[in-house]
């Protein structure tokens, strides 16, 4: 059974600091990963989505890379901002078994301080 | 662009009542799929619908049930409610299983049950 992993559970950095989050997931066997944002009671925002074939994607002061192999990728922000304050969920698209649907790891609460 | 549209965003309901929520995805995206987030925890898959089948069925209890119609909207329909049954629903959408475009979330309903 495919299980995400993020960690930390929770960082908190100063404004302006670059920062890196962590996902690792168990089965290699990965359509695509993708970063999500969740804001406080809100719904969930797609940030980045990586194909099994790719090593990275970026937008704005996003990066993310994936290691397949090694069951990892990392989400990089550059240059933090207080409006980055959120929980950054990442997902996995199963190649194939019984869980045919994204998969979530349990997200990192990034706290941003002015 | 056109998102994924939930209705209602929040809903309060008495124990042993009945709730049905809405999900619109977006146009041309033949596959929907229905998502519980308890407090502090991450998105757990409920059901999906392919092409207004039953694509997969996750950990949804048995007073659950769901459909996709004609028009590809689909609703989900939670009986005898718990207080446990509490939560964000999430709605997602995708043109075929995700894998070349991902997933697109709803912002949600919030369901509290008292």
């Amino acid at each position: 059974k495919q299980e995400v992993t993020q960690i930390p559970a929770a960082l908190s950095v100063p404004e302006g600091e670059n920062l890196v989050l962590n996902c690792s997931f168990t089965d290699s066997a990965i359509y695509n990963l993708q970063w999500f944002r969740q804001d406080p009671g809100k719904g969930l925002t797609s940030l980045l989505l990586i194909q099994s074939s790719q090593r990275e994607q970026t937008s704005g002061r996003l990066n993310a890379s994936l290691d397949k192999s090694s069951g990892r990728s990392t989400l990089y922000i550059a240059a933090s901002q207080p409006g980055d304050s959120a929980t950054y969920l990442c997902a996995v698209l199963p190649f194939s078994g019984s869980a045919r649907q994204l998969t979530f790891g349990s997200g990192t609460q990034l706290t941003v301080l002015p | 662009a056109a998102g994924v549209i939930q209705s209602p965003r929040h809903l309060i309901k008495e124990k042993r009542e009945t709730a049905t929520l809405k999900c619109y995805p977006i146009p041309r995206h033949d596959t929907v799929y229905w998502y519980q987030q308890g407090p502090g925890q991450d998105p757990q898959f409920l059901i999906s619908f392919y092409e207004k089948m039953q694509s997969d069925k996750g950990s949804i209890p048995d007073r659950f049930s769901a459909q996709q119609f004609s028009d590809y909207h689909s609703e989900l329909n939670m009986s005898s409610l718990e207080l446990g049954d509490s939560a964000l629903y999430f709605c997602a959408s995708s043109l075929g299983r995700g894998m070349n475009y991902g997933y697109t979330f709803g912002s949600g309903t919030r369901l509290t049950v008292v």
